[in-house]
């Protein structure tokens, strides 16, 4: 299975400001991922990274607050805009090799604002 | 639309004790159904997966699943619980007919006492 390397794994920020969230991917994948999970709760999907076109959002999730880029089919950004406490979360990138396959995921962004 | 359901948040085993997580589902289509387990700190780690073929699928670490679908169940199960597999299990489905995105379920922590 694909090997997803996330940074960084944790970060403080200050209230207003901006964190880029990198997932590297160890073999092109056609499907990516970012996902926001509430400590102890269940994931939320953010968007799907799309190569080469804009990341579909789900809704609930705005490109200007979740800004997205897929440069190409390695690897992918997750920002979060403008931070406020309700942020604080852990963000996963995952990603999926085929239709009937399951997504794997990286080790997760830990990110608190204060 | 796509749902999944772990009706206990937590469960609690003796070590060597089998035991059983719980998971349901609900699908337009046909199901396409994992099992994910996270450590404090960590990712998703894939366990299992029921694509199609047999309705009792074995995965990592010893554990096994069973497919119902009329009971449109999922269970995860052990023979025998270590104090290690003590960790938050995720249940998730795909609509394998319509082609969303998975859905996760709340989650269930297990704890293994020795």
């Amino acid at each position: 299975s694909a090997v997803i390397s996330q940074k960084p794994s944790r970060d403080i920020c200050q209230r207003g400001t901006s964190l880029t969230i990198q997932c590297q991917v160890d073999s092109q994948v056609t499907m990516m991922f970012w996902y926001r999970q509430q400590p102890g709760q269940s994931l939320t999907l953010i968007a799907t990274a799309n190569q080469g076109s804009e990341a579909t959002y789900e809704s609930g999730f705005v490109i200007d607050k979740f800004p997205i880029s897929r440069p190409n089919l390695t690897f992918s950004t997750l920002t979060v805009s403008n931070m406020s406490p309700e942020d604080s979360s852990i963000y996963l990138c995952s990603v999926e090799q085929g239709p009937n396959q399951p997504q794997h995921f990286g080790d997760g962004t830990r990110l608190s604002i204060l | 639309a796509q749902s999944v359901a772990q009706p206990e948040d937590q469960v609690k085993v003796a070590e060597g004790n089998p035991l059983t997580v719980k998971c349901t589902y609900s699908v337009s289509g046909n199901p396409y159904l994992f099992w994910y387990v996270q450590y404090p700190n960590r990712g998703l780690q894939f366990l299992l997966k029921y694509i199609t073929g047999d309705n009792l699928v074995k995965g990592s670490y010893g554990f096994e699943a069973e497919f119902n679908k009329s009971q449109t169940s999922f269970h995860l199960k052990k023979p025998s619980a270590l104090v290690s597999d003590s960790a938050l299990y995720f249940c998730a489905v795909r609509d394998a007919d319509y082609g969303q995105n998975f859905v996760f379920g709340p989650g269930t922590r297990l704890s293994v006492l020795p």
